[in-house]
């Protein structure tokens, strides 16, 4: 049971180019998020989603996408990198958060934009 | 005023003593309160999670919540050096699809 998997672990990006983040758990969760963190700050929510065809904004979702096209799956998309988008981006899980809210975080993906 | 607020820290115990971490939050409606432990360069594992008044204690951790305040703690007792982290508090306010807003966290150091 590996959990949540995200990779890369570590990507320079220059300004303007384009990538994509994985995210995959195993744990059949309903819920998956994507965070980011910056330097001495807490996390803050760029998308979200309750299954697989259905996500939604968080609170710092510009210059960023989703999809859910299976359970497992949550990537995000980043096109015309930015330096403000320097950071660390966590991925997240959590079963049905109307009996647990606990959310099961990936190792998280360091990305510096030049 | 941020929806949930903590000390930055950081804070600093000597070992075998007791670290008290604070957190505040601003909705009234919230339901459920969380404390995550983060290591430098790690990612946050979940250490305690609490939903109704009063103290719920796991091993050397306790957590406190009191609604009427809008109050949040983390007692860590008999402090270790391996304690040593910043620690986020989270709330969920249960509206608008079960979003957690995190705190940015409170840096603790166990000095040996």
């Amino acid at each position: 049971n590996a959990g949540v998997t995200q990779t890369p672990k570590f990507r320079i990006l220059k300004i303007g180019q384009s990538m994509t983040l994985q995210c995959t758990q195993d744990m059949n969760h309903n819920y998956m998020y994507w965070y980011r963190q910056d330097p001495g700050m807490g996390l803050k929510l760029i998308y979200y989603s309750v299954g697989a065809g259905i996500t939604d904004k968080g609170e710092v979702p510009n210059g960023y996408n989703v999809s859910r096209s299976t359970t497992e799956d949550f990537p995000l998309r980043l096109e015309l990198a930015a330096p403000s988008q320097t950071s660390v981006y966590f991925c997240a899980s959590s079963s049905d958060p109307a009996s647990t809210d606990t959310q099961y975080f990936g190792p998280g993906t360091r990305l510096t934009v030049l | 005023q941020k929806e949930v607020e903590q000390n930055s820290g950081p804070l600093s115990v000597p070992e075998g003593a007791i670290a008290s971490l604070n957190c505040t939050y601003s909705d009234r409606v919230s339901q459920s309160f969380f404390w995550y432990r983060q290591y430098s360069g790690k990612s946050p594992e979940l250490i305690m999670s609490i939903y109704s008044n009063g103290d719920k204690e796991d091993g050397r951790f306790t957590a406190q919540l009191n609604k009427a305040s809008q109050y949040v703690s983390l007692l860590i007792r008999d402090s270790q050096p391996s304690d040593s982290a910043t620690y986020l508090c989270a709330v969920n306010p249960r509206t608008g699809g079960f979003k957690t807003i995190f705190g940015a966290g409170t840096r603790l150091f166990v000095k040996a």
